[in-house]
């Protein structure tokens, strides 16, 4: 079973923010929420992660409900080089095993 | 600039042998992994690494070795045990294993076996 759940493709128009959203109602009290993106044929890229408080950096900011069953990555201003496959995943404590195993992800289409 | 890299980034091997995937990080990270990816899906891990010299098999490792001799290097053999190996082979390096860090992919080897 997976466990979290994304739109399967979300659109946006450039330099407006966007909100992709993630369902992980069977998250554990000592899960990590990642976020990872990838474009075609490359490697994944980091985006931003945390456990129960918001977090905010370069890229991203990310939204963590207070029953940590849902989540939100938000990209304040989108642009073309932000279209890529975004992946929400819960990362446990050791060892590193299917916890990177990415589901199908949102599609994110930015519109020039 | 401190990144990943893997090369090649395709390779074309005939069944039956023994193909190697490099895998260098200048990241100074102690933690290192080897994914595969398939068409469409997710990452699955083949290996991981904490320290040199000691490595981990993952959720697929059948068909696959790796050496971790020193801490920029991890290459990874896709033997001919393996009975898919055509995919897209993605290495990553942490700072550690834990899943407080993040990890950093490399741009990918596509390895296509006829």
């Amino acid at each position: 079973d997976a466990k979290t759940t994304q739109p399967n493709s979300m659109e946006s128009n450039e330099e407006e923010p966007v909100h992709l959203p993630c369902n992980h109602s069977t998250i554990s009290g000592t899960d990590y929420i990642h976020w990872y993106r990838q474009l075609p044929s490359q490697g994944p890229e980091y985006v931003i992660h945390g456990l129960t408080s918001n977090v905010n950096n370069r890229m991203a900011s990310l939204a963590i409900a207070e029953d940590r069953k849902s989540s939100t990555l938000i990209l304040h201003r989108a642009t073309l080089r932000d279209a890529a496959v975004y992946y929400c995943i819960l990362r446990g404590p050791l060892p590193p095993n299917d916890d990177m195993r990415f589901g199908a992800g949102t599609r994110l289409t930015v519109k020039p | 600039d401190g990144g990943i890299t893997q090369s090649p980034k395709y390779l074309f091997r005939k069944e039956g042998q023994n193909v190697t995937l490099s895998c260098e990080q200048n990241l100074n990270h102690d933690a290192m992994y080897w994914y595969r990816q398939d068409p469409g899906q997710g990452l699955r891990l083949i290996y991981y690494s904490q320290i040199v010299n000691d490595f981990q098999k993952g959720d697929i490792a059948e068909g696959y070795s790796v050496s971790r001799e020193k801490k920029e290097s991890f290459p990874l053999t896709v033997t001919s045990a393996q009975k898919n190996p055509t995919a897209f082979y993605l290495c990553a390096s942490s700072t550690g294993l834990a899943e407080t860090y993040e990890q950093y992919f490399g741009p990918g080897t596509r390895l296509t076996v006829t």
